[in-house]
């Protein structure tokens, strides 16, 4: 079956300072790899995905995902973070051999202080 | 375009009383999806659509059911309502089927069950 693991509940982080949110997955098949953004009292938002080719994927807002195949591994991250950066993150993943169920992580929230 | 959307965005129910979640897309999707979130949990897939008229049992099923008689509208059913489905529920439609496809959010409904 497959599965996702944010092993943070939160990330604390200083404004300008690099922005690191780890995700692991585990899927029998090809993993397809997601990433969303909760804004409070808001719905989930696309950031980003991994399908195939590049392992560095770069998606909205400067935010970008390494795949890692071998640590099965697929850490969001932002050079530089903003204020307006803290919220919930969820990490997600498809496998290709279980149809088109997406299985999500817990989400880790993210405090970006001044 | 509205995108998805779901209404109510609030509601108190006493146990045992029955209410329905609507969930509307504009996009022409063809795949629809009800999921749950509680806290620490991510989000749970209840129940999903593939299509106009087409309905699927999810990771989390008991308690609720669900029907696509239009292919922009999603129902989400509680016949008999319980405290354990006290939670916030977010709807997400697709474009096509597919591992690769991204899925995109309405603002969730929040439901107490008293």
């Amino acid at each position: 079956a497959q599965s996702v693991a944010q092993p943070e509940d939160q990330v604390n982080v200083a404004e300008g300072n690099p922005l690191t949110v780890k995700c692991t997955y585990s899927v029998s098949g090809n993993p397809y790899l997601f990433w969303y953004v909760q804004y409070p009292n808001r719905g989930l938002q696309f950031l980003l995905k991994y399908i195939t080719g590049d392992n560095l994927v770069k998606g909205s807002y400067g935010f970008e995902a390494e795949f890692n195949k071998s640590q099965t591994s697929f850490h969001l991250k932002k050079p530089s973070a903003l204020v307006s950066d803290s919220a919930l993150y969820f990490c997600a993943v498809r496998d290709s051999a279980a149809g088109n169920k997406l299985t999500f992580g817990g989400g880790t929230r993210v405090l970006v202080k001044p | 375009n509205a995108g998805v959307t779901q209404t109510p965005k609030f509601r108190v129910l006493k146990t045992g009383q029955s209410m329905t979640l609507l969930c509307a897309q504009d996009m022409n999707h063809e795949y629809m999806y009800w999921y749950r979130q509680d806290p620490g949990m991510g989000l749970r897939l209840i129940h999903y659509s593939v299509g106009e008229g087409t309905t699927a049992k999810g990771e989390v099923p008991d308690g609720y059911n669900v029907s696509r008689l239009k292919k922009q509208n999603f129902l989400l059913g509680l016949e008999s309502a319980a405290p354990s489905q006290t939670s916030v529920y977010f709807c997400a439609s697709s474009l096509l089927r597919g591992d690769q496809e991204t899925q995109y959010f309405g603002p969730g409904t929040r439901l107490l069950v008293l």
